[in-house]
């Protein structure tokens, strides 16, 4: 089955302590996205992925960093989570001229 | 500076009626537009898309109508069915005609409820 895959799906986590929260997808898309959903502002991209070692900054990278060592997979890495991190995290991938494909989503809670 | 604008939070209808979602931008250089749906605890899945080029395209019960010189698109379903029940997001590309030139922006999502 076509998907794209996050986890965990659930973390509560304190300030400071750095975590990454990993993506993959298994249908050879060149573009890879991580958003962030926050009441009343909608999904904003924080990075994007055009290919392997291809990255670029979205809307609101601050305190994030990624990573495209391999096509399939694009980690999300918090060196040091603040509060304001809180959100609902979504992988999004995607081919040349197509339209992009979800991951389930990840609820970060840091503390 | 939010470039993608859903001003409805919220819509209800009544089964069979017809649902109008809108969404306003401001960004001239956006080329083409998308409309997602998103289930809870679900990521958005892809609707219906629209280039720049056209002003309406129709997929089954779904349409999508864009004004260009109003910065304007609407998301017509006719008929409602309570299975469309969910947040609906806009969402806009300057890729020069990709959806996926790496850059989407999303509107803030419209709740649909479609009631029996």
């Amino acid at each position: 089955e076509a998907q794209v895959t996050q986890n965990p799906r659930y973390l509560i986590t304190v300030t400071g302590k750095k975590l990454t929260v990993t993506c993959s997808q298994n249908m050879n898309h060149e573009y890879m996205s991580w958003y962030r959903q926050d009441p009343g502002l909608g999904l904003r991209q924080i990075y994007y992925s055009m290919n392997v070692e291809v990255t670029d900054k979205g809307d609101v990278p601050e305190g994030y960093k990624v990573s495209r060592k391999e096509k399939r997979n694009f980690p999300l890495i918090l060196e040091s989570p603040s509060p304001n991190q809180t959100s609902l995290y979504f992988c999004a991938s995607s081919p040349l001229g197509g339209w992009n494909t979800f991951g389930s989503g990840t609820r970060l809670t840091v503390v | 500076d939010q470039q993608v604008k859903q001003n409805s939070p919220s819509l209800s209808v009544q089964e069979g009626r017809i649902s109008i979602l809108n969404c306003d931008y401001t960004n001239s250089m956006f080329d083409y537009f998308l409309w997602y749906k998103k289930y809870p605890a679900e990521g958005p899945t892809f609707l219906i898309s629209i280039s720049s080029i056209k002003d309406k395209n129709e997929d089954g019960r779904f349409t999508v109508f864009l004004n260009k010189s109003a910065k304007h698109l609407s998301l017509h379903i006719v008929p409602s069915q309570p299975g469309d029940s969910a947040v609906y997001f806009c969402a806009a590309s300057a890729g020069g005609g990709g959806t996926s030139y790496g850059k989407l922006t999303f509107g803030q999502g419209t709740i649909l409820t479609v009631h029996p």
